[in-house]
């Protein structure tokens, strides 16, 4: 089985540009979370989807960053304008609706450079 | 709301040597489930072990964590640390009303010859 799969690897952006990443779950599952990775702050959620809902939107990040799921096998982030401070690896992941117990599976994520 | 405190940034400790990596949670949620993340260097986040039981011991890799709910605690144990155990843990808190995880900053562990 494929796990979850990120595309691009690696992204470089100039202050200003808009950027979007992208993530396909794992066949099946139905939750879909995005969050930031930085060494200050660890894991940090930006987005969580049931079943193509948006359930959460990450609080504090909802002004630049915008997560989407076009279909259950797809979703996207983008964040628009960028700046230097969003520089981070953002990681994809997803889950069965099993409830509570259910482990995340994670991409190998996107590192992101904004300078 | 839930929190997850990993109080060391990073822990060193010597091959062969015991290691102890701790974590507490607060929350007000009765039926929880509690994770171990692991991730090593370039690789993604992967599970090491999870529970959701007071007071019952659950193993894997070598690795053992125990839910005690009346210290709010789920430290991760190992009797002996290996080289290939450098890495990158997170602590994580899931509870009955959500799929949602709270996670803790993390402990990275670092093993030495």
């Amino acid at each position: 089985d494929a796990g979850v799969t990120q595309t691009p690897r690696h992204e470089v952006a100039e202050k200003g540009q808009t950027i979007i990443l992208k993530c396909e779950p794992v066949s099946g599952h139905n939750d879909l979370f995005w969050y930031r990775q930085t060494k200050i702050q660890g894991l940090e959620l930006l987005s969580y989807f049931r079943s193509k809902s948006l359930m959460e939107d990450g609080g504090a990040f909802k002004d630049r960053f915008k997560a989407e799921m076009l279909n259950s096998s797809f979703s996207t982030l983008k964040i628009q304008p960028t700046e230097p401070k969003d520089s981070a690896v953002y990681l994809c992941a997803s889950s069965w609706d099993w409830g509570y117990y259910a482990e995340q599976f994670f991409g190998p994520g996107t590192r992101l450079t904004v300078l | 709301g839930d929190s997850v405190t990993q109080t060391e940034g990073l822990v060193t400790v010597t091959e062969g040597l015991p290691v102890k990596l701790n974590c507490t949670y607060q929350t007000t949620y009765l039926t929880i489930a509690f994770f171990w993340y692991v991730q090593y260097l370039n690789e993604a986040p992967q599970v090491l072990l999870k529970s959701s039981t007071d007071n019952k011991r659950t193993e894997h890799q070598g690795f053992h964590a125990t839910l005690h709910k009346s210290s709010s605690s789920f430290h991760l144990q190992k009797s002996s640390a290996q080289l290939s155990d450098s890495a990158l843990y997170y602590c994580a808190l899931s509870h009955s009303n959500t799929n949602k995880v709270v996670f803790g900053t993390g402990t990275r562990l670092q093993v030495l010859p």
